[in-house]
């Protein structure tokens, strides 16, 4: 069974360029997640998904991060323009359903730099 | 006072040593809680849950502190292949689901 897919794997832009990340998730996950991870830290999330409706984007920076979920599959995170501070791995997760007994599945991550 | 809190170590043991890390949180209602694994520049998986009985799995023994509001992780005979990252995580329902993350252990295992 394929697991989560991320792409790209790595981004290197410029600062105030926009970058996109897409995610597909495993199959029959109805619940989608991204999160961002910074070095020496755990994962923080930005935003997460039931279906194609966003449940909790409390998280996600709106003035330059949007999320869309389109049919409740795949999912594109977009950083628009990106800052120095915008590095960092951008985990995509699915699992089953959401609720604390669902083991979440994690993608490999895009590792951005920003310079 | 972050809602998660571990100890960043490092922990450096030989192998076949016993070591425990161990994971505080602050959400008293909190019921489950999980440890996942990260390798240096992979992704995090999942390595166990925790129990309120707590959980044992081969080398790996989970336990569920509630009174003090910890969790802890035993590695019995450390392996080299355990060198990891062990990130605690405790779900919280109140004010709407979310998963915490603490910031992680590391582990290294040297020969």
């Amino acid at each position: 069974e394929a697991g989560v897919v991320q792409s790209p794997r790595y981004k290197i832009i410029e600062k105030k360029q926009p970058v996109a990340f897409w995610c597909n998730p495993i199959s029959g996950h109805n619940t989608l997640y991204w999160y961002l991870q910074n070095l020496g830290q755990g994962p923080e999330l930005l935003i997460r998904y039931e279906n194609e409706e966003a449940v909790d984007d409390s998280q996600l920076p709106k003035d330059r991060f949007s999320a869309e979920r389109l049919k409740g599959v795949d999912s594109t995170l977009k950083i628009q323009p990106a800052e120095l501070g915008d590095s960092a791995v951008y985990l995509c997760a699915s699992s089953l359903g959401s609720g604390s007994s669902y083991e979440q599945y994690f993608g490999p991550g895009t590792r951005l730099t920003v310079t | 006072r972050k809602e998660v809190e571990q100890d960043p170590g490092p922990f450096n043991v030989p192998e076949g040593a016993t070591v425990a890390f161990n994971c505080t949180y602050s959400n008293s209602a909190s019921q489950s809680f999980f440890w996942y694994r990260q390798d240096c520049r992979k992704e995090p998986k999942l390595l166990m849950s925790v129990y309120s009985s707590g959980n044992e799995d081969g080398r790996f023994t989970a336990q569920l502190n509630r009174a003090s509001q910890y969790i802890s992780l035993l590695i019995r005979d450390s392996k080299l292949s355990d060198s990891a990252t062990y990130l605690c995580v405790v779900p919280r329902n109140t004010g709407g689901f979310k998963t915490i993350f603490g910031a992680g252990t590391r582990l290294f295992v040297k020969a």
